[in-house]
């Protein structure tokens, strides 16, 4: 089946150490996106990759990068977490435009 | 400022009700709109989508309106079975503006009582 895939689902790492998720896609899809979620919120673009062009939002922190090496794969990259980044982390992709986004199952953070 | 708006974090319906889920938007650009559903631990799935030259979208037991001039938009569940329980998230966008950001609301969490 084509899917988003997240890994690890669950990540735990200490304040100010990095750490990178991982997501990748087997529907061939042109767009690529992170997004962040904390609890009973709605989940916020960070940013968005149209094949290798990079698309970061106005408001996301210089803390979060993201890397696209291949259409399949996207990282996102927290150089140094801190507590308040504690969040799910949700990775979709689609085809482009106002397209239907299809979600990956999410990577929980949690930051000690 | 939240431009998608689920003002209503829970509902509770008997099962085989109609269940009936209401968003609002600000920006009037926005002109497609999506509803998704997520089960705890796992990512938001698409469920029904409508795009603002339409007034009305069907798909089996699910029906989404919306109204332009008011900015609101509901999801309709009929009949409502236990396993809808889920939050359903609304989400809006503007397709004209070569961006392909979605706005989400917070989310309503769905309960079908058996």
């Amino acid at each position: 089946d084509a899917m988003v895939i997240q890994n690890p689902r669950y990540q735990v790492t200490q304040f100010g150490k990095p750490v990178t998720l991982s997501c990748s896609q087997t529907l061939n899809h042109n767009v690529m996106y992170w997004y962040q979620q904390k609890s009973s919120q709605a989940p916020k673009l960070l940013f968005h990759y149209y094949d290798k062009d990079f698309n970061n939002e106005a408001d996301t922190p210089d803390n979060f990068q993201s890397r696209r090496p291949n259409t399949s794969f996207c990282f996102l990259d927290i150089r140094s977490p801190g507590l308040g980044d504690a969040a799910m982390y949700l990775c979709a992709t689609s085809r482009g435009g106002p397209e239907t986004q299809y979600f990956g199952p999410g990577t929980r953070l949690l930051v000690l | 400022d939240q431009q998608v708006k689920q003002n209503s974090p829970s509902l509770s319906v008997q099962e085989g009700r109609i269940s009936i889920l209401n968003c609002d938007y600000t920006n009037s650009m926005f002109d497609y709109f999506l509803w998704y559903k997520k089960y705890p631990a796992e990512g938001p799935t698409f469920l029904i989508s409508i795009s603002s030259i339409k007034d009305k979208n069907e798909d089996g037991r699910f029906t989404v309106f919306l109204n332009k001039s008011a900015k609101h938009l509901s999801l309709h569940i009929v009949p409502s079975q236990p396993g809808d329980s889920a939050v359903y998230f609304c989400a809006a966008t503007d397709s004209g503006a070569g961006s392909y950001q979605l706005t989400f609301g917070k989310g309503t969490k769905l309960s079908v009582i058996p």
